[in-house]
């Protein structure tokens, strides 16, 4: 499978904890994405990485979120000290630009965080 | 603040019935996506729209692309139980020195289609 991969696919963890997901993109795509969707929501944009420069960042990523593409290659994002309003599925996608606009972005099957 | 405003929220129709979707902004968009997500799993991509009036069709689902590039469409003609989903539209944002940017998606539109 060349799909975008995530891993865990759910984590379970208490408030204060801290998680990191996992991104194994689409091997010839340079680009990569965070999104965080919560349930009948749209996903909502957290970072990208073009290649392994971090290009931009939403405000949603507060302090405690730490996004990381060190080859170029996965990418990991990580939460620190966990609050229960970071319960959501946050959705990897990677993609390639085409003609100087947004490719499609290929997305994985999400890593969904619940924090009791 | 929403970019990309969606409408409806939520569509409930019987097998047969057609409807249309709207994504709506105030922002210029350099493309538009329309993708389609099914529970407990990623959303996929219909279609891109990059041009001004564009309109590009996939079997029963029409796509529309605004003249100014701000708002689009998506019309389904005798929807059937397997369109039911979670319909997003995504605008392709100018980003900064690569001139190419992020992705911004609406809120969705949740579709049943009841048989």
């Amino acid at each position: 499978d060349t799909g975008v991969s995530q891993d865990p696919r759910h984590k379970i963890t208490k408030r204060g904890q801290n998680v990191t997901f996992r991104c194994d993109p689409i091997s010839e795509h340079n680009r990569l994405y965070w999104y965080r969707q919560t349930l009948g929501q749209g996903p909502e944009f957290l970072t990208y990485f073009q290649n392994e420069a971090q290009l931009e960042k939403s405000r949603l990523l507060s302090d405690r979120f730490s996004a990381e593409r060190p080859k170029g290659s996965f990418s990991t994002l990580e939460i620190q000290r966990t609050e229960q309003g970071d319960s959501a599925m946050y959705l990897c996608a990677s993609s390639l630009p085409i003609g100087g606009k947004t490719g499609e972005l290929f997305f994985g099957e999400g890593s969904r965080l619940t924090v009791l | 603040t929403q970019l990309l405003e969606q409408s409806p929220q939520f569509l409930s129709i019987q097998e047969g019935e057609n409807l249309t979707v709207y994504c709506n902004s105030s922002s210029v968009f350099s493309s538009l996506q329309w993708y389609r997500q099914e529970p407990g799993e990623g959303p996929v991509l219909l279609v891109t729209v990059v041009t001004g009036g564009e309109v590009k069709k996939l079997k029963r689902l029409t796509f529309q692309f605004g003249d100014a590039r701000k708002d689009s469409s998506l019309h389904i003609t005798a929807a059937q139980p397997g369109d039911t989903g979670l319909y997003l539209c995504a605008g392709g944002l100018r980003g900064g020195p690569s001139n190419t940017g992020k992705l911004i998606f609406g809120q969705g539109t949740t579709l049943q289609v009841k048989p």
